[in-house]
């Protein structure tokens, strides 16, 4: 695809349901980040993947929160049990090789909604 | 811990105006700052970046201003246009890949 392609665009879970979030990266772009914005606030790091790895996972609040990259393309992020606090959107973006002066490309974002 | 504080929150200007918006960051450790514009339901895209061995950048109607002893940064945009409207992102990364946000700024441009 031309860009970064998250799915689904909005999620509606209720506390304590498991979720899934994809992102499907821009073709060729081996890093690879979660980002999770909350309103009216500023993008916080998550976790980064350079190809199939998890080269920076430091952002992720808690062992609820895992990410996946099998194949270094498609990434899944997956949050067990749920709380309301979770609620935001949680962005996806990928780069050519780990930006140390480079631009993140982002998608749209999935927006979790935890009742 | 915020490592970026960026002011105003929000902000209001007139066609024309300039729109400035301003980033104070903690880490020296940070070597490029970029600012990303967000529209509504969209996500961030990179608008421009200085690194701090430049005092200013400037592409077309936006420019940086970078003060490394205060560890400052600003965004101007000149001539502001209805369809600057959007939330600004101040950041600053260190050698390696995330990048740290600043609390992001709405711009307003009013016709």
């Amino acid at each position: 695809g031309a860009g970064v392609s998250q799915t689904p665009s909005n999620k509606v879970t209720e506390k304590g349901k498991y979720v899934e979030l994809r992102c499907d990266p821009i073709s060729g772009h081996t890093a690879l980040y979660w980002y999770r914005q909350s309103l009216g606030q500023g993008p916080e790091f998550l976790i980064y993947f350079q190809g199939t790895g998890a080269a920076d996972d430091s952002g992720l609040p808690n062992d609820r929160f895992f990410a996946v990259r099998p194949e270094g393309s498609v990434s899944t992020l997956k949050i067990q049990r749920t709380e309301r606090g979770d609620s935001a959107v949680y962005l996806c973006a990928s780069s050519l090789v780990a930006p140390n002066t480079g631009e993140l490309f982002f998608g749209e974002g999935s927006r979790l909604t935890v009742l | 811990q915020q490592q970026v504080k960026q002011s105003p929150q929000s902000l209001i200007v007139q066609k024309g105006g300039i729109s400035i918006i301003n980033c104070a960051y903690e880490n020296t450790a940070f070597d490029y700052f970029p600012w990303y514009q967000q529209f509504p339901g969209k996500g961030p895209a990179l608008l421009i970046a200085i690194r701090p061995d430049v005092s200013e950048k400037k592409e077309g109607r936006f420019t940086i201003s970078f003060n490394k002893s205060a560890k400052q940064f600003s965004l101007h945009i000149m001539d502001s246009q209805p369809g600057d409207s959007a939330t600004y992102f101040c950041a600053g990364q260190a050698a390696g890949n995330k990048l740290t946000f600043g609390g992001g700024t709405r711009v307003l441009v009013k016709p």
